[in-house]
C-alpha cells in the first residue's frame, strides 16, 4: 500500500535551517508530482512547495519563496524540503502528499513531521 | 491566488441527520478543456492527515461511502454528508487545484448535536 514517511522535523533556533526528507514505497515514486504542505498548530492546512515527477518543475508559496527548496531523488523514492532562515512563522507540522497529475489533487498523505521554531 | 472561503466554520448535526458544507472560490475553478472542476474535499480527524473523499467536486475518491457528496460548479461547491455517523467527526476542508498557489479554505468543524 501506500506509505509515506516524513522525517527530519524538530526544534530549531530561528535563522537556522532544517531539512526535512519524506520517504515513499508502495508505488512508483518517479510518476508521481510530490506536494509539501503544513499546519501550524491548531490552524488549517498551507500549501508550501510541488515539484513535478521529473523534478523539471517546482513552484512555491511566496510565503516560502527564496528560503524553501524542494528537491527528489527518484533513485531513493525519497522528497526534501530544505528549509533555510527559519522564524517562528514556519512551526508546523509538515506533510507530504503525492499529487498523480495536476488534473487531480493530492490523494495520499504521510503522517506529518512537527518542526518547532523557537529560541 | 484563488481564496477560499469556506462556511459555516462549525455546525453540529444530530446523529443521521444532513450535514452540509459549503466553499466559495474567489475565481471559477472550472477547467474549460475538460469542464472539470478543480475542486477537491478532504477530512481530518485529530492527529491525523488529511483524507481525500471528494475530487472534480463531485467525484468520491476510491473507498469514501456514499453519504458523501459533492456538488456545484465554477465558484459555488457544497459536500454533504446525507447521514451523519459518528465516525464523521472531524474538520473538513475544501481545496483548489485549478493553479498554483494551491490553496484550502479554512475548515468546518462537524460535531454531534
Amino acid at each position: 500500500q501506500v506509505q509515506l514517511v516524513e522525517s527530519g522535523g524538530g526544534v530549531v533556533q530561528p535563522g537556522r535551517s532544517l531539512r526535512l526528507s519524506c520517504a515513499a514505497s508502495g508505488f512508483t515514486f518517479s510518476d508521481y508530482g510530490m506536494n509539501w504542505v503544513r499546519q501550524a498548530p491548531g490552524k488549517g492546512l498551507e500549501w508550501v512547495a510541488v515539484i513535478w515527477y521529473d523534478g523539471t518543475n517546482r513552484y512555491y508559496a511566496d510565503s516560502v519563496k527564496g528560503r524553501f527548496t524542494v528537491s527528489r531523488d527518484n533513485s531513493k523514492n525519497t522528497l526534501y524540503l530544505q528549509m533555510n532562515s527559519l522564524s517562528a512563522d514556519d512551526t508546523a507540522v509538515y506533510y507530504c502528499a503525492r499529487q498523480d497529475t495536476a488534473m487531480v489533487p493530492p490523494d495520499s498523505w504521510g503522517q506529518g513531521t512537527l518542526v518547532t521554531v523557537s529560541s | 491566488d484563488i481564496v477560499m472561503t469556506q462556511s459555516p466554520d462549525s455546525l453540529a448535526v444530530s446523529l443521521g441527520e444532513r450535514a452540509t458544507i459549503n466553499c466559495k472560490s474567489s475565481q471559477s475553478v472550472l477547467y474549460n478543456s475538460n469542464n472539470k472542476n478543480f475542486l477537491g474535499w478532504y477530512q481530518q480527524k485529530p492527529g491525523q492527515p488529511p483524507k481525500l473523499l471528494i475530487y472534480w467536486a463531485s467525484t468520491r475518491e476510491s473507498g469514501v461511502p456514499d453519504r458523501f457528496s459533492g456538488s456545484g460548479s465554477g465558484t459555488d461547491f457544497t459536500l454533504t454528508i446525507s447521514s451523519l455517523q459518528a465516525e464523521d467527526v472531524a474538520i473538513y476542508y475544501c481545496h483548489q487545484y485549478y493553479s498554483n498557489p494551491l490553496t484550502f479554505g479554512g475548515g468546518t468543524k462537524v460535531e454531534i448535536k
